[in-house]
């Protein structure tokens, strides 16, 4: 079974400041790793994905994330954190050798707070 | 503009009632999926299809059915709504060959 760990609930930053938001998994073969973010009553918008290859993926808003296969890791970084980035951020995770289904696992979210 | 809709975006229901949500997705995607959203819990997955006349159960079905009979459409019912399926319930997308989702804006689901 897969599962998805956000061991924060809400990280706290000023803006300017560095921005990561941490995620760890569990799969039972290759995890294929997604970034969402949720704007306030909205519904949730692809940040970036770790299929393969290079461990160090970039995605919208100036995001990036490292994939870290011995500590089954995840996290979510932004150099310079924006007032704007303030949101609900989620990990989700597939097992491609598992699921043919592309049924993503979802961890709990980590809300983000940036502040002037 | 393509993308997923659900209507409605607010309901509120009396227990016992029933409903159906509507998510329909003009991308010609072949899998759908319902979760519903609770704080502190995440997204869970309610049910699933991986085409048209398919479905399957997710990680929380009981008290919830769906239907696919159009490709475009994939419905989520609550026969005998309970106060327990008060939340917000996203409708998601994917393409065959793509890895991620395409999410609709939600429903606001309240059961008194």
């Amino acid at each position: 079974a897969q599962s998805v760990a956000q061991p924060e609930d809400q990280v706290n930053v000023a803006e300017g400041n560095p921005l990561t938001v941490k995620c760890t998994y569990s799969v039972s073969g290759n995890p294929y790793l997604f970034w969402y973010v949720q704007y306030p009553n909205r519904g949730l918008q692809f940040l970036l994905k770790y299929i393969t290859g290079d461990n160090l993926v970039k995605g919208s808003y100036g995001f990036e994330a490292e994939f870290n296969k011995s500590q089954t890791s995840f996290h979510l970084k932004k150099p310079s954190a924006l007032v704007s980035d303030s949101a609900l951020y989620f990990c989700a995770v597939r097992d491609h050798a598992s699921d043919s289904w592309g049924k993503l696992q979802f961890g709990a979210g980590t809300q983000v707070v940036v502040t002037p | 503009n393509a993308g997923v809709t659900q209507t409605p975006k607010f309901r509120v229901l009396k227990t016992g009632q029933s409903m159906t949500l509507l998510c329909a997705q003009d991308m010609n995607h072949e899998y759908m999926y319902w979760y519903r959203q609770d704080p502190g819990m995440g997204l869970r997955l309610i049910h699933y299809s991986v085409g048209e006349g398919t479905t399957a159960k997710g990680e929380v079905p009981d008290g919830y059915n769906v239907s696919r009979l159009k490709k475009q459409n994939f419905l989520l019912g609550l026969e005998s709504a309970a106060p327990s399926q008060t939340s917000v319930y996203f409708c998601a997308s994917r393409e065959t060959t793509d890895y991620g989702y395409t999410f609709g804006s939600g429903t606001r689901l309240t059961v008194v």
